[in-house]
């Protein structure tokens, strides 16, 4: 089964500067999906970005970005310009057949 | 507005009691599904459907815990009997198959006491 794994519980960021999510998953797959998924205190799960594992172009969706290596399974997340909005629990999920979450890391955002 | 709908939002129940959880995905979504997120285990896969087939349900307590899909525009969780280690948010989140992406619910609260 696919794991993934997010090594970072907690982070927290100014204001308008930039912070960078990390997820690392295994699997021995060669087609499949990642995404980040956000959930605010409304637990609302709410898709932020995803990318797809045969395009090498990182997605971005405004001030979302991701850097993903698929070499090294690696899926980090990047927030540009982070806003008091973004506060937020972050997760990263694999899906191939099944969709796998990690385990989440809790952003805080410090006006 | 296309979005996936869950009921009840709040549950609580007594001990023993059966629940049942209701989910309808989203029109021309072919893959179901649920979630319990708890603090200690995080986001749990229960099971998932695809055209309303059940593909695994490796993660489900099978002795109490029972998922099926009566019809494309219902899915159902059902806890027979509840316990309190039950307690949880229970997300229904539907996509199309080779991952668009999956779309949650706004999840069940479920306590039970």
């Amino acid at each position: 089964a696919q794991t993934v794994t997010q090594s970072q519980p907690e982070m927290s960021v100014q204001e308008a500067e930039t912070v960078t999510l990390s997820c690392t998953y295994d699997t021995s797959e060669n087609n499949y999906y990642l995404f980040w998924y956000k959930q605010p205190p409304s637990r609302q799960m709410i898709l932020v970005i995803r990318q797809e594992a045969y395009k090498q172009q990182n997605a971005t969706e405004n001030r979302f970005s991701v850097n993903f290596q698929k070499a090294a399974k690696s899926f980090s997340l990047k927030i540009s310009d982070s806003q008091l909005g973004d506060t937020a629990m972050y997760f990263c999920a694999f899906l191939h057949n099944d969709m796998r979450f990690g385990a989440g890391t809790r952003l805080t955002v410090k006006p | 507005d296309a979005r996936v709908t869950q009921t009840p939002r709040h549950k609580v129940t007594e001990m023993g009691q059966e629940v049942t959880m209701r989910c309808q995905p989203i029109l021309g979504h072919n893959t179901v599904f649920w979630y319990r997120q708890t603090m200690m285990q995080g986001l749990e896969l229960l099971a998932y459907f695809r055209n309303r087939a059940p593909l695994d349900d490796s993660g489900m307590p099978k002795d109490r815990f029972s998922a099926e899909m009566p019809d494309a525009t219902l899915a159902t969780l059902k806890i027979q009997p509840s316990e309190p280690r039950d307690s949880a948010v229970y997300f229904c989140a539907s996509g199309l198959v080779r991952g668009r992406a999956a779309f949650f619910g706004q999840g069940t609260r479920l306590t039970v006491v």
